[in-house]
């Protein structure tokens, strides 16, 4: 089955600095990469996804990219922002109807310092 | 705004004691997934439902879990006997009919506590 490893466990940054999170799969035939955000106590929530038949995404501050022949992918936050700390989880999977069978990274606890 | 339901939000038992859990997805999201989430580590898929139909449960302890979905809307997903092992949050998601996005609609959870 697949298996998303995703570095780094943690991350603390100043607020304004950068921060990336990268994640490795293991199977080729998935297709569909989303992340995931999660605040303490909270649902998780989709903030960015990327499909294999393109490279990079954007929206506004948040950025994903997606190298398929080294399978892997990172998010990108520029500008960060107290309220960008949570947990994020990067997570894989086939597409068409398993969109929702996600694998997913063990996490990442992003901590944005004012 | 929509939003999927669940209960209890937190429930504390002790081991050998059964466990429910209910799930109300968003209106008119035929794909309903049950996810379980350790401490510390991302969610991991138990059971994909299709309407009634279970299409995925590869990943379900069948010999202490179940889940079903009678009616195609609500969901119960059950633990009998519970171990110590399965204290996580276990997450209700789903997702609306194709053509769509991908994205997994969750609920905030049912946090289960065994002693």
């Amino acid at each position: 089955g697949e298996n998303v490893e995703q570095h780094p466990s943690t991350l603390s940054v100043q607020e304004g600095d950068s921060a990336v999170i990268k994640c490795t799969y293991s199977d080729s035939a998935s297709n569909y990469f989303p992340w995931y955000k999660q605040e303490l106590g909270k649902r998780p929530q989709l903030i960015i996804d990327i499909r294999s038949n393109v490279g990079e995404k954007k929206d506004q501050r948040i950025a994903v990219t997606l190298n398929k022949t080294a399978k892997h992918f990172s998010l990108h936050i520029t500008e960060t922002q107290p309220e960008d700390s949570a947990v994020y989880f990067c997570a894989a999977s086939t597409g068409g109807t398993s969109y929702g069978k996600l694998t997913f990274g063990q996490g990442t606890i992003l901590t944005v310092h004012p | 705004e929509a939003e999927v339901a669940q209960s209890p939000r937190y429930k504390i038992t002790e081991k050998s004691q059964a466990v429910a859990f209910w799930c109300d997805p968003i209106s008119g999201h035929a794909t309903l997934y049950w996810y379980r989430q350790i401490l510390g580590q991302g969610p991991e898929l138990l059971v994909q439902f299709q309407d009634e139909s279970v299409v995925d449960d590869s990943q379900l302890p069948k010999d202490r879990f179940s889940a079903e979905r009678l009616k195609g809307v609500d969901s119960t997903l059950k633990i009998q006997p519970a171990e110590l092992g399965d204290s996580a949050m276990y997450l209700c998601a789903s997702s609306p009919p194709p053509p769509n996005t991908g994205e997994l609609f969750f609920g905030e959870g049912s946090r289960l506590t065994v002693l």
